[in-house]
């Protein structure tokens, strides 16, 4: 099967830009996660969906960060305006959750490496 | 948030050599999952534990869930050079938003030849 697809891979802006991430879960995966990775640290979880509604999104800076997952299927990821300290590794990843409370095909993408200069 | 202790952060190996690597959190996980990352790319699922006690192996890799619920541990037999990268512990607290994970810090695993 294929796999979680992201783009871009990497991208360079500058401090103020502003900056979309895009993710493509593996088909049938209704739960669809951003998690934020910084250097030398495991990822963090930022936004959760399950469909296209929000489960968790305790974690991101609402005031900078916003996601969407419009269809259920794809979702992007933007920051608005950006700062220094968001560069990181951007990673999604998607999930079959066959019932309450497990994690069932827990699966990363390769993640979009954001550099603010 | 959950607090997941990984250790040791470091370890740098003969070829041939055994691994151990482990994880403990504050509180009760009904999910355990071990993950590889490489440079550039996103975390690679190992190995995933469902229940206390469960032993679980995926070639040289074995895992398992401690009977305490609160740690796991992540053994590699007879390293070679492709075993190099990042390992990350992961788990799922019990009564946590439904399958949000909480990572540990990773173990940078370096096997010479």
């Amino acid at each position: 099967e294929a796999g979680v697809a992201q783009s871009p891979r990497y991208k360079i802006i500058e401090k103020r830009q502003s900056v979309a991430f895009w993710c493509n879960p593996i088909s049938g995966h209704a739960t669809l996660y951003w998690y934020q990775q910084i250097l030398g640290q495991g990822p963090k979880l930022l936004i959760q969906f399950q469909n296209n509604g929000v489960v968790d999104d305790s974690q991101l800076p609402k005031d900078r960060f916003s996601a969407e997952r419009l269809k259920g299927v794809d979702s992007t990821l933007k920051i608005q305006p950006a700062k220094l300290e968001d560069s990181a590794v951007y990673l999604c990843a998607s999930s079959l959750v066959r019932r309450q409370g497990a994690n069932y095909g827990y699966t990363f993408g390769s993640g979009t490496r954001l550099t603010v200069v | 948030g959950q607090q997941l202790n990984q250790s040791p952060q470091s370890m740098f190996i003969q070829e041939g050599e055994d691994v151990s690597m482990n994880c403990t959190s504050s509180s009760i996980f009904n999910t355990w999952l071990w993950y590889k990352q490489d440079p550039g790319e996103g975390p690679v699922l190992l190995i995933a534990l469902y229940k206390a006690g469960e032993l679980t192996s995926n070639g040289r890799l074995t895992a398992q869930f401690g009977i305490t619920r609160k740690d796991s541990f992540l053994n590699i037999s007879a390293s070679i050079p492709s075993d190099v990268g990042i390992y990350f512990c992961a788990g799922q607290a019990r009564g946590s938003t439904l399958g949000r994970l909480y990572f540990g810090r990773g173990t940078q695993l370096t096997v010479w030849p």
